[in-house]
């Protein structure tokens, strides 16, 4: 079964540093790749998908993902948080034989003055 | 303009009770969604609807019944609500078919069963 995995539910950074949020999925065919954001109390807003393109992947709001196969990997980075990325990350795949989505657990971005 | 949108954006009722989410989506999508958000923030799929028809059922309770009366609009009927039904409820929609079309999601409804 295809599953994803994101590395600390929580993720604090300083204003002004580096955001890393860590993305892993398992999958022995090519997928699809998402990142969401979801703000307190609304739903989830795409910020950036990879689809077998570029698989540097720049995305709303300075963010931006790099797909690497070996690594299986789709980590979410931008290069200096703002208060305002205080939110809820999900990292999401499909694949090519569906619509069907399936996320990860999550993680909390806290962006510290 | 909203493209996905939801009603009510909270429903409070008490155990045993029937209740129903609406949504509708004017993105011209031919699938639609059903997810819920637990406390932990955790999402789950629960219905999918593509053309009307049921596509994906992910172990949900029977007491829950999607209907879709046209392309735009998938609503979520509820019956018998328990303590564990309360959650965000989320409706979604996107494109069919291969292509890695991502899918956009509603406000969400606040579900809280007393």
């Amino acid at each position: 079964a295809q599953s994803v995995t994101q590395l600390g539910s929580h993720v604090s950074v300083s204003e002004g540093a580096l955001v890393l949020l860590r993305c892993n999925y398992s999958s022995s065919v090519p997928p699809y790749l998402f990142w969401y954001v979801q703000y307190p109390n609304q739903g989830l807003q795409l910020l950036l998908k990879y689809t077998s393109a570029a698989t540097l992947v720049k995305g709303i709001n300075g963010f931006e993902a790099e797909f690497k196969k070996s690594e299986t990997s789709f980590h979410l980075t931008k290069p200096s948080a703002h208060m305002s990325d205080a939110a809820e990350y999900f990292c999401a795949v499909s694949y090519n034989y569906g619509q069907n989505f399936v996320f990860g657990p999550g993680t909390r971005l806290s962006v510290l003055p | 303009d909203t493209a996905v949108s939801q009603t009510p954006k909270y429903l409070v009722t008490q155990m045993g009770n029937d209740k129903s989410i609406k949504c509708e989506q004017n993105l011209g999508h031919d699938t639609m969604y059903w997810y819920k958000q637990d406390s932990k923030k955790f999402l789950k799929i629960m219905f999918s609807y593509n053309n009307k028809e049921l596509i994906i059922n992910e172990t949900v309770p029977n007491r829950f019944s999607p209907k879709s009366p046209d392309k735009a609009h998938l609503n979520l009927h509820i019956n018998s609500l328990e303590l564990g039904d309360s959650a965000v409820y989320f409706c979604a929609s996107s494109h069919s078919g291969t292509g890695g079309y991502e899918q956009y999601f509603g406000p969400g409804t606040r579900l809280t069963v007393t």
